[in-house]
């Protein structure tokens, strides 16, 4: 079966740092691109960027571009979405999914079951 | 970058009517657009891709057509199970823009 897990949910301060992942199973997880995405509560859905494991190619929206960074370690099938120093602003689920290519300009057709995270003093 | 914008943002109506959800482009994208349905407190589903294709398994009452810059997602005969938000997004280019959605309800 092929599928994205997530971490569990978090909950830090701000001015933390965070790393949560995504691992892929049932599929050749260097040759598809993944996602993250962004929604924050009662509201919809945003892209934040993709990055393609099998060469760690990245790219961002200009709204994350230097607030978040993406990343993924091969050998493990695994993404990262990481961040430096958390806002409240953060407190969002963030769902991983797989684009349906090796090529970026396909839909996201694999979506894993989301990490919920809360950033509260 | 391109904005997508969707119409109307909520709607409600009776189960077994037809539902039109329109998605508009500020640019050209052909036919790269795909539609989402997140149900309350679930995970978002793909439903349909390249502008009119079903994924598999997505019941044969939602259907997608349009291309260039504007979309439409219709669900013929709404069910009581379709009760959800619905995004569209263009993925030709990135960023790969999400609609702002629109929630359907039952009346």
């Amino acid at each position: 079966e092929v599928q994205l897990v997530q971490s569990g949910a978090e909950v830090k301060k701000p001015g933390e740092s965070l790393k949560i992942s995504c691992k892929g199973s049932g599929y050749s997880f260097t040759s598809y691109w993944i996602g993250w995405v962004r929604q924050m509560p009662g509201k919809g859905l945003e892209w934040m960027g993709i990055i393609y494991p099998g060469d760690s190619d990245n790219r961002y929206s200009p709204s994350f571009q230097g607030q978040v960074t993406i990343s993924a370690d091969k050998s493990i099938s695994t993404a990262y979405l990481q961040w430096s120093s958390l806002k409240a602003s953060d407190t969002a689920m963030y769902y991983c999914a797989r684009i349906s290519s090796s090529w970026y300009d396909h839909a996201f057709d694999i979506w894993g079951q989301g990490t919920m995270v809360t950033v509260s003093s | 970058d391109i904005q997508m914008t969707q119409s109307p943002s909520s709607l409600s109506t009776s189960v077994g009517d037809r539902v039109t959800i329109t998605c508009r482009a500020s640019q050209d994208i052909g036919n790269f657009l795909a539609w989402y349905q997140q149900k309350p407190g679930k995970v978002p589903k793909l439903l349909i891709y390249a502008a009119s294709t079903l994924q598999s398994g997505v019941p044969s009452r939602f259907s997608g057509s349009g291309s260039g810059t504007e979309f439409t997602l219709t669900i013929f005969s709404l069910q009581p199970e379709d009760v959800a938000t619905y995004y569209c997004q263009k993925y030709n280019s990135v960023p790969q823009t999400f609609g702002q959605g629109t929630q359907v309800d039952i009346k």
